[in-house]
C-alpha cells in the first residue's frame, strides 16, 4: 500500500514550458486535491475532485487545470508555467466515513520556474 | 472566509519540556480538525483527527483539543524529544472536504 504516491520529485522549467504534475492514491478514495505551499503563506488548495468524474476550482486556480483520470489518478497541468508558480505542489486524497474524514498527503514535487 | 492562526510561528524548548501549540479557526461550524508535522523539505504527516463531534484524541505522547465554542484547538507534546522538532500544522476540513491551513508552529527541541 503506497498511499498516495506524485511524479515528478523535482521539476526546473523555463517561463512558458508546460508541464504535468502526477497523482496517484490506491486507498480507494473518493476525493483528491491539490494543494500549493508557499513561505509565509502556507498551504492553500488549488483545484479538487470531489469523485471520479468531476473538478472544481479551489483557492487559487488560475494558470492551471487538472483531470481527474480515473479514481486513482489527479494530475495537475501548467500550460504556460510562470515564475509565480514557483513552489512545492501536494496532492492529497481524503477517506472519507459518514463524519470521519482524514486527509494523506504525497510526498511533494518541488517546481522551480525561471 | 474561513481563517486558521497558529500561535507561535516558532518555539524553542529544552529536551523534556511539555509543551502546548495553539490554533484558532473563524469558523464555529467546524466539520474536522487536523493536525499535521511536516519535517524540512519533506510532505505532511497526519498527526491526529479531531472530529467535530469529539472534544479530544490521543496518540502517544500527543494530545489534541477541540473547543468549538471558542474557535481553538490545542495540540499538547508530553515530555519533548530533540526528534520531535519539526513544524506542526492545524487544519480545519472546509465544507468541500477541502483542509484549511494556519501557517504553523515551527517547533525546536534542544537536547
Amino acid at each position: 500500500n503506497a498511499g498516495v504516491t506524485q511524479t515528478p520529485k523535482f521539476q526546473v522549467l523555463k517561463t512558458g514550458q508546460s508541464m504535468t504534475l502526477q497523482c496517484a492514491q490506491d486507498m480507494n478514495h473518493n476525493s483528491m486535491y491539490w494543494y500549493r505551499q508557499d513561505p509565509g503563506m502556507g498551504l492553500r488548495l488549488i483545484y479538487y475532485s470531489a469523485s471520479e468524474g468531476t473538478t472544481d476550482k479551489g483557492e487559487v486556480p488560475n494558470g492551471y487545470n487538472v483531470s481527474r483520470l480515473n479514481k486513482r489518478e489527479f494530475s495537475l497541468r501548467l500550460e504556460s508555467a510562470a515564475p509565480s508558480q514557483t513552489s512545492v505542489y501536494f496532492c492529497a486524497s481524503r477517506d472519507f466515513r459518514g463524519s470521519y474524514n482524514e486527509q494523506f498527503f504525497g510526498p511533494g514535487t518541488r517546481l522551480t520556474v525561471l | 472566509k474561513q481563517e486558521v492562526t497558529q500561535i507561535p510561528a516558532a518555539l524553542s524548548v529544552p529536551e523534556g519540556e511539555n509543551l502546548v501549540l495553539n490554533c484558532s479557526f473563524t469558523d464555529s461550524a467546524i466539520y474536522n480538525l487536523q493536525w499535521f508535522r511536516q519535517d524540512p523539505g519533506k510532505g505532511l504527516t497526519s498527526l491526529l483527527l479531531i472530529q467535530s463531534s469529539q472534544r479530544e484524541q490521543t496518540s502517544g505522547r500527543l494530545n489534541a483539543s477541540l473547543d468549538k465554542s471558542s474557535g481553538r484547538s490545542t495540540l499538547y507534546i508530553a515530555a519533548s524529544q530533540p526528534g520531535d522538532s519539526a513544524t506542526y500544522l492545524c487544519a480545519q476540513q472546509g465544507s468541500q472536504g477541502n483542509l484549511i491551513f494556519g501557517k504553523g508552529t515551527k517547533l525546536s527541541v534542544k537536547p
